[in-house]
C-alpha cells in the first residue's frame, strides 16, 4: 500500500529556516514526479513546489522562489523541502503529494505542521 | 500566472441534490484541470483529473466537464460523505489551485 509520510515541521522564528522530508513507500518512488502543497490554517490549498523524475526540472511558486529548495533522493524514497528566510505566512500545513504522470496529484500525505512565529 | 475562480465559495444543499462547482481560469488551460475533496483535518483525494477523467475508485455520480477557461465538478445525487471543500487545480502551466468551495448540510 503507496504511502507518504512527512516529518520535520515545528515552530520557527521568522528568518529561520526549517526543513521537512517526506518519505514514500509501497510503490517506485523514481517513477513519479513529486510536489509540496502547503494550507495555511483555515484557508486553501496552495502549490508550492514540483520535482521531476531525476531532478531533471524543478518548479516553485512566485511566494516561496528563492527562498525554498526542492530536492529528492531516490535510493532514500524521499523528497525534501530546505525552507530559508521563513515568513508568518509561510505558516501552514505542508503536503507533500505524487504526481502521475508529471502533473496529477494523484496520492498525498497526512501533512506536517509549519509555524513561523517568534 | 494562471488564475483560477471557483463559485460559489461556499454552498448549502440536501442529501440527494444535484450540485454543480465551477472554475474559471484566467487563460485556457486545454482539460489540464483537475478536482479534489478534502474533509476536515485530511489530505485532499484526487476525484477527477483531465477535465473529465475519473479517478479510480471514485463514485460515479461525481462529474467533470468544461473546456477552454470553464470548467464544471457535478455531484449528481449528493450523499452525506460529500460534503467537503473542493478545489480545482489547473496543471497547463505550473500549478494553481482555485480558492474552493464548502458544501455544507442544509
Amino acid at each position: 500500500e503507496a504511502q507518504l509520510v512527512e516529518s520535520g515541521g515545528g515552530l520557527v522564528p521568522p528568518g529561520g529556516s526549517l526543513r521537512v522530508s517526506c518519505t514514500a513507500s509501497g510503490f517506485q518512488f523514481s517513477s513519479y514526479a513529486m510536489n509540496w502543497v502547503r494550507q495555511a490554517p483555515g484557508k486553501g490549498l496552495e502549490w508550492v513546489s514540483y520535482i521531476s523524475r531525476r531532478s531533471s526540472a524543478k518548479l516553485y511558486a512566485e511566494s516561496v522562489k528563492g527562498r525554498f529548495t526542492i530536492t529528492r533522493d531516490d535510493a532514500e524514497n524521499s523528497v525534501v523541502l530546505q525552507m530559508d528566510s521563513l515568513r508568518a505566512e509561510d505558516t501552514a500545513v505542508y503536503y507533500c503529494a505524487r504526481a502521475r504522470g508529471e502533473y496529477v496529484l494523484d496520492f498525498w500525505g497526512q501533512g506536517t505542521l509549519v509555524t513561523v512565529s517568534a | 500566472d494562471i488564475q483560477m475562480t471557483q463559485s460559489p465559495s461556499s454552498l448549502s444543499a440536501s442529501v440527494g441534490d444535484r450540485v454543480t462547482i465551477t472554475c474559471r481560469a484566467s487563460q485556457g488551460v486545454f482539460n489540464s484541470l483537475a478536482w479534489y475533496q478534502q474533509k476536515p483535518g485530511k489530505a485532499p483525494k484526487l476525484l477527477v483529473y483531465d477535465g473529465s477523467r475519473l479517478e479510480s475508485g471514485v463514485p460515479s455520480r461525481f462529474s467533470g466537464s468544461g473546456s477552454g477557461t470553464d470548467y464544471s465538478l457535478t455531484i449528481s445525487s449528493l450523499q452525506p460523505e460529500d460534503f467537503a471543500t473542493y478545489y480545482c487545480q489547473q496543471y497547463y502551466r505550473s500549478r494553481t489551485f482555485g480558492q474552493g468551495t464548502k458544501v455544507e448540510i442544509k
